[in-house]
């Protein structure tokens, strides 16, 4: 399995709503990331997850919430969003976080879920 | 710090004809550069790395990408562009504060093939 899989595919939700989207990997990857892209632009790193720990977090606001249950699962909780948090969020896993050899730094993305706040 | 530059916001080409997809970088000490490809709806798929050895570098779906250090760039390549290939291009590098996989995206290449 090389594949990362994430639902849902898309998200309408109100500002008050709490809602979750989930990540999922069965590589055997020990780091998993989350990213925001809106549209035609490049993506932003949010968070990232190495051996199940929060390693890093870009200063992103409290209303997204990250979990790492176990190594093959990433979540993204959702809570009080504003319009301006629509966008595509994109997981995606790697070997490592850290830059231990020529394969570990190669990222493999889901398709992504795509949220509108309304 | 360490940043990546793709000048042009977009790149059209006829099916049949070579491509470049133009990318030149900012990095202190030994560059680590990534092509990735999203195609509409869809997250980025790796498609080639430079991280040492030879200046020109094969990857998927018959894309080539040539590491130039005295011109800092890093431009991707296909002999034959194809209509599948139309896809929005992303060049990278990987962000060497932190001792970690982070990546610094580059604003992207919309490449459009057409017939």
């Amino acid at each position: 399995d090389t594949e990362v899989t994430q639902t849902p595919k898309h998200l309408v939700m109100g500002m008050t709503n709490k809602k979750s989207l989930k990540c999922e990997q069965h590589m055997g990857h020990r780091a998993m990331y989350w990213y925001k892209q809106k549209a035609k632009k490049p993506p932003e790193l949010m968070f990232v997850y190495s051996y199940e720990k929060l390693s890093i977090n870009e200063s992103v606001p409290s209303r997204f919430s990250p979990e790492c249950p176990n190594s093959s699962l990433l979540n993204l909780h959702l809570h009080a969003l504003q319009p301006e948090d629509s966008a595509l969020y994109l997981c995606a896993s790697s070997q490592a976080w850290g830059w231990g050899s020529s394969g570990a730094n190669v990222l493999t993305f889901g398709a992504g879920s795509r949220l509108t706040v309304l | 710090a360490q940043s990546v530059a793709q000048p042009e916001d977009q790149v059209n080409v006829a099916e049949g004809n070579p491509l470049t997809v133009k990318c030149t970088y900012s990095v202190s000490g030994n560059p680590y550069l990534f092509w990735y490809v999203q195609y509409p709806n869809r997250g980025l798929q790796f498609l080639l790395k430079y991280i040492t050895g030879d200046n020109l570098v094969k990857g998927s779906y018959g894309f080539e990408a040539e590491f130039n250090k005295s011109q800092t760039s890093f431009h991707l390549k296909k002999p034959s562009a194809l209509v599948s290939d139309s896809a929005l291009y992303f060049c990278a590098v990987r962000d060497p504060t932190g001792g970690g996989n982070k990546l610094t995206f580059g604003t992207g290449t919309q490449l459009k093939v057409e017939l």
